[in-house]
């Protein structure tokens, strides 16, 4: 399947920082990728869909000017947190739509960021 | 409007039996279905997928699921479990004619193999 790698996999920080995160497509170009965010023994919560060239879209609730996302080209896009606070910490994923290769439609997704606000 | 059911958070089964985990979905057209597995503190990664033509539908790692249009279902399956199989299982849809929207996932189901 697709490679989609994601950068860094861990990260803590006090409290007020920014934290960048990237989103990687390695083997496959990806017109639109998602973010999204898991709380411990939940499942995935959709916070915004990203298409290259364009602004994200972001689900009802999710504060964009909080949460940047930037997707500068076909193979990556970034999420930043800005002002971080310790309720931003979060598993964040995310994920990229397969654009050719024969597979369209499937989502493969990345490893994931653990994010820790102290 | 899209969703998916999952209706047990956990199955447990003895290594060597058959596992089911089970899987509805609503849509209002036709579904592309998909099932992920979560290792701790891991992503998802890809099972399967069904998008058209036959019903049973064969994935990683020995999976199968078979889509039944008429109980809106897509169940997961193997006919012999392992330990490792030992994950969190996600279902997830989204509708043919949805454009490019994202996946609708369940809740999640916590699959446990016994040895």
């Amino acid at each position: 399947g697709a490679v989609v790698s994601q950068h860094p996999s861990r990260v803590i920080c006090k409290s007020g920082t920014s934290v960048k995160i990237e989103c990687r497509s390695l083997d496959f170009q990806a017109t639109t990728m998602f973010w999204y965010r898991q709380f411990p023994k939940q499942s995935l919560m959709l916070m915004a869909t990203s298409n290259e060239g364009s602004k994200a879209t972001y689900e009802q609730g999710v504060e964009k000017d909080k949460f940047l996302i930037n997707h500068a080209s076909l193979t990556l896009s970034t999420l930043t947190v800005t002002s971080a606070h310790p309720e931003d910490s979060s598993f964040y994923i995310c994920s990229a739509r397969v654009l050719s290769r024969g597979e369209t439609d499937t989502q493969y997704f990345g490893p994931g960021t653990r994010l820790t606000v102290l | 409007a899209q969703s998916v059911a999952q209706p047990e958070d956990q199955v447990n089964v003895a290594e060597g039996n058959p596992l089911t985990v089970k899987c509805t979905y609503s849509v209002s057209g036709n579904p592309y279905l998909f099932w992920y597995v979560q290792y701790p503190n891991r992503g998802l990664q890809f099972l399967l997928k069904y998008i058209t033509g036959d019903n049973l539908v064969k994935g990683s790692y020995g999976f199968e699921a078979e889509f039944n249009k008429s109980q809106t279902s897509f169940h997961l399956k193997k006919p012999s479990a392992l330990v490792s199989d030992s994950a969190l299982y996600f279902c997830a849809v989204r509708d043919v004619f949805s454009g490019n929207t994202p996946l609708v996932f369940g809740k999640g189901t916590r699959l446990s193999v016994i040895a």
